[in-house]
Parts: C-alpha cells; structure tokens; sequence
C-alpha cells in the first residue's frame, strides 16, 4: 500500500535554529514529490516539486532534497514566519490522475 | 488575478441536510480534485475530475457527490449519508499539460450542528 509519513508531527525551534523535517515514503513508482506550507485555516501553498532521488530545490530559507525513499526539507536560520504545517505528498502511477498521497504533515513553530 | 475561490468560508449544516460547496478556477485547468482535512491527518481524496462531464471517485467517496458541467466548476455536495461531515474542505485544480502541480483554493470549513 502506498503510504507517507511525516516525522516529528510537531517542531518547535528558536529563530536562528536550523533542522530538518522528514518525510518517508512507500510506492509503487514515484511520478513526483511535492511540499506545501499551510498557515492555520488556509489552503495549502506550493512550494516544491522533486521527481528523482538526488534532486535539491531551495526557495529562500527553505531546502528540499529527495532520496528514494525520503525527502528532506531543510530550514536554515528560520523566522517567526516560517511558522506553518508542512506538507508532503507523493504522486504515483497509474496514470496520469494527479492523485496525491499526503503525509500528516509536521507543524512548525519558531519563537523570536 | 488567476487563481482557485471557495465558497463559503464557513458553513453550518444542521442533521439531515444536504450542502454544496462550490469551487471555481480561472487557471484554465482541466482537473479539478476535492480532499477533506481533518485535525492530525493527511489531506484525504474525496473526487476528482480530468474533463468536463467525467469524474471519479477518491478514497472515502461515500455520503459525497459532484459535478463537473463546466470546465472552470466542481462543486461538491455533501448528503446527509455522510455520518461524519465536520472537517475543512479543500479543492484543488491542475493542468494536464506541462506541470503537475497542484494549486489549492482556501478552503470551506464545514460544521455540523
């Protein structure tokens, strides 16, 4: 069965702190690994999409990497506003659906 | 502005009762798909759609229905068979050429009275 997980389910950090969050993936054949961020009662936003293992992407403090069968997203000298839920979601055949499998995602907290 | 709207932001239903939520989109996207959130979970599939007048069922289907009469549309119905409907719904769209990277709108917080 095709399945994501997210690990921690929560992160607190202080501003400056660097970490990583994780999610670990199992199916049959990756199409695409995707990351949103979701603020409290919003809809998820983009940020990246990763398609074979080895494969970086970065966006401002924000680092994605890709294995396979995990992927990373580094957060280096995080801000307050860096505060969110991260998701992870993985695409896998048949076909060309769009069908999304999503992590629980990992709540993050950064204090000043 | 191109992008996805949700309406309402809010909606109260009370035992009983069928709601639509709608979903509209001005990215010219052809597939359109409708996920349920929950506290502690991973968004779950409800419905999604590749062309208009075509749709398929998702994951947890049941006590849902939807539409799809126009390409920019995806309204989506919540029965009174659904036994558990309070969660935050989120849609979704996608172009088939290109990227396949899903956008989301803002999402309907549904509640049960």
């Amino acid at each position: 069965e095709d399945q994501v997980t997210q690990s921690p389910e929560a992160l607190r950090l202080q501003e400056g702190e660097s970490s990583s969050l994780n999610c670990s993936y199992t199916v049959s054949g990756l199409r695409g690994l995707f990351w949103y961020r979701q603020d409290p009662g919003k809809g998820p936003e983009f940020l990246f999409t990763l398609y074979s293992a080895g494969e970086e992407k970065e966006k401002e403090r924000l680092k994605a990497t890709l294995t396979k069968k995990e992927s990373f997203l580094h957060i280096t000298a995080p801000k307050p506003e860096d505060s969110a839920t991260y998701l992870c979601a993985v695409q896998a055949p048949p076909g060309n659906t769009g069908k999304l499998i999503f992590g629980q995602g990992t709540t993050l907290q950064v204090k000043p | 502005d191109g992008g996805i709207t949700q309406s309402p932001k809010y909606l109260f239903r009370k035992e009983g009762q069928n709601v639509t939520l709608s979903c509209e989109q001005n990215l010219n996207h052809d597939a359109m798909y409708w996920y349920r959130q929950d506290p502690g979970q991973g968004l779950r599939l409800i419905y999604y759609s590749q062309i208009v007048n075509d749709f398929q069922k998702g994951d947890i289907a049941e006590g849902y229905s939807v539409s799809r009469e126009k390409k920019e549309s995806f309204p989506l119905t919540v029965t009174s068979a659904q036994k558990n409907p309070t969660a935050f719904y989120l849609c979704a769209s996608m172009g088939l050429e290109g990227t396949d990277t899903q956008y989301f709108g803002p999402g309907t917080r549904l509640t049960v009275l």
